[in-house]
């Protein structure tokens, strides 16, 4: 079955840049998304369509694709943004939908 | 503002049914397709499936076909997520959320809800 595959850690000090990758057999051809998650929280969209910033959420998010290869990036990371972050996408048919394991990010 | 308000939490023994709820609010309910989502404890999301309140069209995901039933009600702006027999491995966070296109396959969410935790134990 089809899958998106995310690293299940990612660790970086304040003020340096986090990438987190997202791979899956459809993406070159289906957007990806992003969604941050906190302890206790809802999820909440950070990136639409690859590389699209919701209103609201900080310019410092940022999103890539390429390939088989989607990627978040956070430059200048706050202790704010530690969380668990998710990929999604669609199967190729547009007959479901499917995240990623998420990612752990700890800001050290 | 598109707001998703979901019924409290749910204690219920095996075998029991249940229905849980999510009111939409804030926008027009019937043109946005409301999605439920999973998340067991200490685990990640699960796309479960989606169904449009207009016409009460409804996708499921491969694991939760006929394990659930995603219905929704237009004439009270709320969605919801039925179990007819519930097991132990049910038990889990469950949130709705909206997807915010009119049109295309709804992939991806803009608002959810707070989430209904649902424990399942005898």
């Amino acid at each position: 079955s089809y899958e998106l595959t995310q690293p299940p850690s990612v660790s970086v000090s304040p003020g340096q840049t986090a990438r987190i990758t997202c791979s899956g057999d459809a993406l070159p051809k289906k957007f990806g998304y992003w969604y941050q998650q906190k302890p206790g929280q809802a999820p909440v969209l950070v990136i639409y369509k690859d590389n699209e910033r919701p209103s609201g959420i900080p310019e410092r998010f940022s999103g890539s694709s390429s390939g088989t290869t989607v990627t978040l990036t956070i430059s200048g990371v706050q202790a704010e943004d530690e969380a668990h972050y998710y990929c999604q996408s669609g199967d190729i048919s547009d007959s479901y939908v499917l995240f990623g394991g998420g990612t752990k990010l700890t800001v050290l | 503002e598109a707001h998703l308000v979901q019924s409290g939490p749910e204690v219920k023994k095996p075998g029991e049914s249940l229905k849980i709820s999510c009111h939409g609010s804030g926008y027009n309910f019937t043109t946005y397709w409301i999605a439920w989502v999973r998340q067991m404890p200490g685990k990640g999301l699960e796309w479960m499936g989606i169904v449009y309140p207009g016409d009460s069209d409804t996708r499921y995901g491969p694991s939760f076909q006929g394990q659930v039933t995603i219905s929704a009600d237009k004439s009270i702006a709320t969605a919801y997520l039925r179990w007819s027999s519930l097991k132990a491995s049910d038990t889990a966070m469950y949130y709705c959320a909206r997807h915010p296109g009119t049109s295309g396959f709804p992939a991806y969410f803009d608002s959810w809800g707070q989430g209904t935790l649902v424990t399942v134990s005898s």
